[in-house]
């Protein structure tokens, strides 16, 4: 079953935008992560936060989590048009048959 | 080099007809996976192997049979092809089976006619 939902489906900016993207998530997780995806491509790994941190940043990126509202965000500051992508959440929950849940991701426009 | 790599890139053929979708990783990790996203973006697990050994196999129908060789291959053989299964399915490692940054390879774009 589905876990994580990102909120907007999709976000057009413009380039020097802050762009800011939630995920909400049902059960409780063990850490959670975040991925771009251009367009035709594959998935690729931006940052991962583990259920007793509440703040990561990196780069341009600031990920939040609040475990007791189930949901994370995603800012990407200083936007610029390689930013255009989807973004998705993903959770585990840990355990022995460790496996990734994705969001439906948010598709992101960064406008020159 | 590249670190996850699919083969073919684009895959279009009849309904019923089999097909294999070939995944290899040269990063030395023990877990592959195989996701399917379908045409809504949404990207689900199918199978995950570590170490050539299946560990999930997420309801997906007998048409679908992972082979694992060695631990740096993981391919995908579909019989019996249904339209249902156009999709794209992506191939990923990651160094273990807990949690660790899964590396994807860059889709396979299957069409069945």
């Amino acid at each position: 079953s589905q876990q994580g939902e990102e909120d907007p489906q999709a976000l057009s900016i413009q380039e020097g935008e802050n762009a800011t993207m939630n995920c909400s998530y049902k059960t409780s997780i063990n850490n959670l992560q975040w991925y771009r995806q251009n367009s035709g491509r594959g998935l690729v790994h931006l940052i991962l936060i583990r259920s007793n941190e509440r703040e990561k940043h990196s780069g341009r990126l600031r990920v939040t989590l609040d475990t007791s509202k189930k949901s994370s965000s995603l800012l990407i500051t200083a936007s610029r048009a390689a930013d255009t992508a989807s973004y998705f959440c993903a959770t585990d929950s840990g355990g022995s048959n460790y496996k990734l849940t994705f969001g439906k991701g948010t598709l992101l426009t960064v406008n020159p | 080099d590249t670190a996850v790599s699919q083969t073919p890139k684009y895959l279009v053929t009849q309904m019923g007809n089999d097909k294999s979708i070939k995944c290899e990783q040269n990063l030395g990790h023990d877990t592959m996976y195989w996701y399917k996203q379908d045409s809504k973006k949404f990207l689900k697990i199918m199978f995950s192997y570590n170490n050539k050994e299946l560990i999930i196999n997420e309801t997906v129908p007998n048409r679908f049979s992972p082979k694992s060789p060695d631990k740096a291959h993981l391919n995908l053989h579909i019989n019996s092809l249904e339209l249902g299964d156009s999709a794209v399915y992506f191939c990923a490692s990651s160094q273990t089976g807990s949690t660790d940054t899964q590396y994807f390879g860059p889709g396979t774009r299957l069409t069945v006619l």
